[in-house]
């Protein structure tokens, strides 16, 4: 089975722009969730979606947003870019949310570079 | 509260000896304990996780210790190789939601 796959999986910006990633879980897994990876913050949570809904959402400004497509594809979309906002960017699945599935399986992530 | 303390921040192991990570949180809400390992230029990989109401797993030479009363839960990589070399990381949620991740353990692993 294929795992999380994430496009691009690198991403060179310029500030003030704005960019699109995107994710496509495991084959029969419906919730995805987004992550960001620093060097000083660590990883990050950013939003959960299961359902084409956002089911949760971290404490990030609202730059970042995302969005789920009915095949459980997603994408997060981040504008008006910063230089704080060079990452990794870990999109991550699993089958569903809740208590009766917890393991999330990560994609290779897409490193971000805003000069 | 929502914090996993992860310690230490750096490791280095002979090979064949043990390599233990520990991690502590706050929030007794919390009720499962991932492990992650992340190589360089790669995604975090699921190694092992527990729930509250086990003391213990293993898994091959990988090993929760989960300890509820205090809080803490650590990782232990028995006869640790030189491919064990990897950046480690524990996490925990709550309800199936958000994993909050600890800050790393880099692991080296010397032949």
């Amino acid at each position: 089975k294929a795992g999380v796959t994430q496009t691009p999986r690198y991403l060179i910006k310029t500030r003030g722009q704005q960019v699109t990633l995107s994710c496509s879980p495991i084959s029969g897994h419906r919730s995805v969730s987004w992550y960001q990876q620093t060097p000083g913050q660590g990883l990050q949570f950013l939003f959960e979606y299961f359902s084409e809904t956002q089911r949760n959402k971290g404490n990030f400004p609202g730059r970042f947003s995302g969005r789920q497509f009915s095949n459980s594809r997603s994408e997060m979309n981040v504008s008006t870019l910063e230089l704080g906002d060079s990452a990794l960017y870990l999109c991550a699945s699993s089958t569903q949310p809740g208590p009766t599935s917890y393991e999330q399986y990560f994609g290779p992530g897409t490193r971000l570079t805003v000069t | 509260q929502q914090q996993v303390k992860q310690s230490p921040q750096s490791l280095i192991v002979q090979k064949g000896g043990i390599s233990i990570i520990n991690c502590a949180y706050e929030n007794t809400a919390f009720d499962y304990f991932p492990w992650y390992q992340q190589f360089p230029g790669k995604g975090p990989a699921l190694l092992i996780a527990i729930r509250p109401d086990v003391s213990e797993k293993k898994e091959g030479r990988f090993t929760i210790s989960f300890n509820k009363s205090a809080k803490q839960f650590s990782l232990h990589i028995m006869d640790s190789q030189p491919g064990d070399s990897a950046t480690y990381f524990c996490a925990a949620s709550w309800a199936g939601t958000a994993l909050i991740f600890g800050k790393g353990t880099t692991l080296s692993v010397s032949s």
